[in-house]
């Protein structure tokens, strides 16, 4: 069974204080890992795909790292704006592939002025 | 604009009621899915529809039904058979998975409660 954990559940950064957010997944064979952005009371909002290990996608101050294991989502000089929960999916080859994406529970980022 | 549209923001539902939540696409996918978000859960899936005329059960569709007899529309309704449908309902869609693996695209979600 594909599984996903993101940790920490919640981060609080002062603004320009640089982190990352962590995305461990386990899939038996990974299509894609997908990260979305989500305001309160909104629907996701697409930002990255990552197909192999080693591939790394770059958006303003976001920038998406993969391994066989792990995707990082690193946020470099965090302003308020960028406060918003960060969600990450896998999708799997499988014998259907429908294109069924299985979701972690999110990290909630919260960044001060 | 190009997008997904969902549709109440807000509904309630009385015990014993069906309620039927409103999903339209404009994008020309293919392919559209109903996920549940409840609170520190990720997101799961209810029913997906990859083409007119098609659909499957997801991960958790009790109580739930779809129809998709149009490409751009894919409702959703909770029946009577939903004990806990308290929940944020999620549209998405994406192109045809024969494609690519592309991203899958969200509506803004109806929260629904029971009354």
């Amino acid at each position: 069974e594909d599984q996903v954990t993101q940790s920490p559940e919640a981060l609080r950064l002062q603004e320009g204080e640089s982190s990352s957010l962590n995305c461990s997944y386990t899939v038996s064979g990974l299509r894609g890992l997908f990260w979305y952005r989500q305001d309160p009371g909104k629907g996701p909002e697409f930002l990255f795909t990552l197909y192999s290990a080693g591939e790394e996608k770059e958006k303003e101050r976001l920038k998406a790292t993969l391994t066989k294991k792990e995707s990082f989502l690193h946020i470099t000089a965090p302003k308020p704006e960028d406060s918003a929960t960060y969600l990450c999916a896998v999708q799997a080859y499988g014998g259907t592939s429908y294109g069924k994406l299985t979701f972690g529970q999110g990290t909630i980022l919260t960044v001060h002025p | 604009d190009g997008g997904i549209t969902q549709s109440p923001k807000y509904l309630f539902r009385k015990e014993g009621q069906n309620v039927t939540l409103s999903c339209e696409q404009n994008l020309n996918h293919d392919a559209m899915y109903w996920y549940r978000q409840d609170p520190g859960q990720g997101l799961r899936l209810i029913y997906y529809s990859q083409i007119v005329n098609d659909f499957q059960k997801g991960d958790i569709a009790e109580g739930y039904s779809v129809s998709r007899e149009k490409k751009e529309s894919f409702p959703l309704t909770v029946t009577s058979a939903q004990k806990n449908p308290t929940a944020f309902y999620l549209c998405a869609s994406s192109m045809d998975r024969r494609v690519s693996n592309q991203p899958q695209h969200f509506g803004d979600g109806t929260r629904l409660s029971i009354l």
